[in-house]
């Protein structure tokens, strides 16, 4: 089993449409969590941390479930520049400065 | 900004050549990485270094080794270069306060 799953997609949404991605994670010990945003042939790039009590940044939601070991990232009105692949990135148990990386879901948002 | 700089995008090498990849970071961060990224793998931690001449191993070192002379810079090095390492591989580095890294451009390693 991945340390880090996620649904590769691709959703394919149109403009202004609500969309959500769950990633499960395999260690419950895990203490970090962040979604990283990576555009065709990019490095990857934070979008935001995710913390316990859930984070808002404009039109991205975060949230996470320890008990469920999910994390969730909802993204409100989809922009066109919105299509990227979204990471799912959680710390290790080991070192909380070595992050592994699920594969990513990938999003088209069409006109 | 912190910024990660990678000292080639593409690189096209023949197999048995020994390959270096440089990457330099600006802000004093004492944490480097480097990942390699393969689709439906993602990235996959090759070595990491949390201070100058100091190097551990991730989850697919062999083939590779690193080297960290100066905190500022992190220097993959590929032996003995294999086509099973064709790949995009990724530098990034953190600061003390783990708020996520800041990776470099990338590079994408054709072996021959």
């Amino acid at each position: 089993r991945k340390e880090v799953e996620q649904d590769p997609g691709p959703f394919n949404v149109p403009e202004g449409a609500t969309v959500a991605f769950n990633c499960t994670y395999s260690n419950s010990a895990s203490q970090s969590f962040f979604w990283y945003r990576q555009d065709c042939r990019k490095e990857p790039k934070l979008l935001m941390s995710v913390y316990s009590s859930g984070n808002e940044d404009g039109r991205f939601t975060a949230q996470l479930n320890r008990a469920s070991q999910y994390i969730s990232l909802l993204i409100r009105d989809s922009k066109l520049s919105d299509s990227a692949t979204y990471l799912c990135v959680v710390s290790r148990v080991d070192s909380s400065y070595k992050l592994i990386f699920g594969s990513g879901t990938r999003l088209l948002v069409r006109p | 900004d912190v910024k990660v700089t990678q000292s080639s995008r593409y690189l096209v090498k023949r197999t048995g050549e020994k390959v270096f990849l440089e990457c330099v970071q600006d802000m004093d961060h004492e944490n480097m990485f480097w990942y390699r990224q393969d689709p439906g793998l993602g990235l996959r931690l090759i070595y990491f270094s949390y201070d100058v001449k100091m190097k551990e191993k991730g989850d697919i070192p062999e083939g590779y080794s690193v080297s960290r002379e100066k905190k500022e810079r992190f220097s993959l090095i590929l032996e003995s270069a294999s086509t099973n390492q064709t790949s995009m591989y990724l530098c990034a580095s953190a600061g003390p306060s783990l708020g996520g890294y800041t990776f470099g451009s990338g590079t994408r390693l054709t072996v021959v």
